[in-house]
């Protein structure tokens, strides 16, 4: 049981470039999200969903865009990466939130 | 708004000594609490919650009690070892479908 699985775990980027950061989860779980982590920062939610085909708006959503397709797989992009998007990301699944999260091992990304 | 308030760190402790790192909510209603942990370079794990008050969580030695006249749900153990060192997070959830929210984490260090 893989539990939820992010790809790639490193990137660096140049300024201006995108790229797109994959969350699976073989949970089946309803509820997925994006978040970054931050020195001193805490986590902060950038979009997250609530079931297949949907997605909304967390804390940070500038900059960032994401899409559900399929129940299993959420995807975060960045169009035109800056270097206030070098940080950890981390995807997490779960039932109703009320349960707990699953989270990803993170994907480290630097944008030069 | 909803928030969680932990105490600041970094803790180091000795091997063996005792641990209380403090958690604090603000929440309009009746929360689900959390503590989560993140050992270096990995992401989040579930350590234990507690879901209405005077619950007790416990996992791995560690312990916490949903205070609700207190608002409170600090994480005990009794004897830390070395293993213990990691980054620990109080997180709350506000209904069945309420996204968790997160403190800002409390690095732990355990000396031999």
């Amino acid at each position: 049981n893989a539990g939820v699985t992010q790809t790639p775990k490193f990137r660096v980027l140049k300024t201006g470039q995108s790229m797109t950061l994959l969350c699976a989860q073989d949970m089946n779980h309803e509820y997925m999200y994006w978040y970054r982590q931050d020195p001193g920062m805490g986590l902060r939610l950038i979009h997250y969903s609530v079931g297949e085909g949907t997605t909304a708006k967390g804390e940070v959503p500038d900059g960032y865009n994401v899409s559900r397709l399929k129940k299993q797989n959420f995807l975060l992009g960045l169009e035109s990466a800056a270097p206030s998007q070098t940080s950890v990301y981390f995807c997490a699944s779960s039932p109703p939130p009320s349960y707990g999260y699953t989270f990803g091992s993170g994907t480290r990304l630097t944008v030069v | 708004g909803d928030s969680v308030t932990q105490m600041e760190g970094p803790v180091t402790l000795s091997e063996e000594a005792f641990l209380t790192i403090n958690c604090t909510y603000t929440a309009t209603g009746y929360p689900s609490l959390f503590w989560y942990v993140q050992y270096p370079g990995e992401g989040l794990q579930l350590l234990l919650k507690a879901t209405k008050a005077d619950d007790k969580g416990s996992n791995k030695g560690f312990e916490a009690t949903y205070r609700k006249e207190t608002t409170s749900f600090h994480l005990e153990k009794g004897s830390v070892q070395v293993s213990d060192s990691a980054v620990y997070f109080c997180a709350l959830s506000l209904g069945s479908q309420g996204n968790l929210i997160f403190g800002k984490g409390t690095k732990l260090s355990v000396k031999p």
